[in-house]
């Protein structure tokens, strides 16, 4: 089955630095790539996602990039602010033959902002 | 147009007590994800459901576990005879029935103690 790393597992920048988390996956047939963003106690929340037909999705500060040869993406945040300090999950999936999508997540990336 | 609702949010059972987990989907949903997440780790896939099937189920634990999702109302997963192993919070994601829609949006999930 897929399986998805992540790092790193925390990281800390100063307010209006960049950020980057990255993820590798092992299963090649893997096609959806998604980020999640997770703050504390609430669900995991859809902020950018990409299908393996593109090589980059920019959303005004989010963009994620994808190597599908080298089977790796990732998420860059520019001009970081408090409020993005939260628990950053990607995940892999691919279409079964039924049509459906189960979702491989890493085990997360716990980004500090400080002001 | 509300988002995926699950109920209860909190939930405290002793051990060899069944837990019942709901889930409705975002109107228009009719494919329901179970996920679970232990502390500080990602999340994990449990189970696929359509109305009235189970497409998926490769990631339940075979024993005391179980879900459904009926033609009338909210998608249920049960624990029979909970465990201490079983207390995480258990997030349930929708996504509508088109093919081309790989999104999955997450209800505000139910955090499960067994005491």
């Amino acid at each position: 089955g897929e399986n998805v790393e992540q790092h790193p597992s925390t990281l800390s920048v100063q307010e209006g630095d960049s950020a980057v988390i990255k993820c590798t996956y092992s299963d090649s047939a893997s096609n959806y790539f998604p980020w999640y963003k997770q703050e504390l106690g609430k669900r995991p929340q859809l902020i950018i996602d990409i299908r393996s037909n593109v090589g980059e999705k920019k959303d005004q500060r989010i963009a994620v990039t994808l190597n599908k040869t080298a089977k790796h993406f990732s998420l860059h945040i520019t001009e970081t602010q408090p409020e993005d300090s939260a628990v950053y999950f990607c995940a892999a999936s691919k279409k079964g033959n039924s049509g459906y999508s189960t979702l491989t997540f890493g085990k997360g990336t716990m980004l500090l902002v400080s002001p | 147009n509300a988002g995926v609702m699950q109920n209860p949010r909190h939930l405290v059972r002793r051990r060899g007590q069944e837990a019942r987990l709901r889930c409705s989907p975002m109107k228009g949903h009719s494919h329901v994800y179970w996920y679970r997440q232990l502390p500080e780790e990602g999340l994990k896939f449990m189970v696929y459901l359509q109305k009235e099937n189970i497409i998926d189920e490769s990631g339940m634990p075979k024993e005391r576990f179980s879900a459904e999702f009926p033609k009338e109302g909210p998608s249920i997963l049960r624990i029979q005879q909970v465990v201490r192993g079983d207390s995480a919070a258990y997030f349930c994601a929708s996504s509508p029935p088109t093919a081309g829609a790989y999104e999955q949006y997450f209800g505000p999930g139910t955090r499960l103690t067994v005491t």
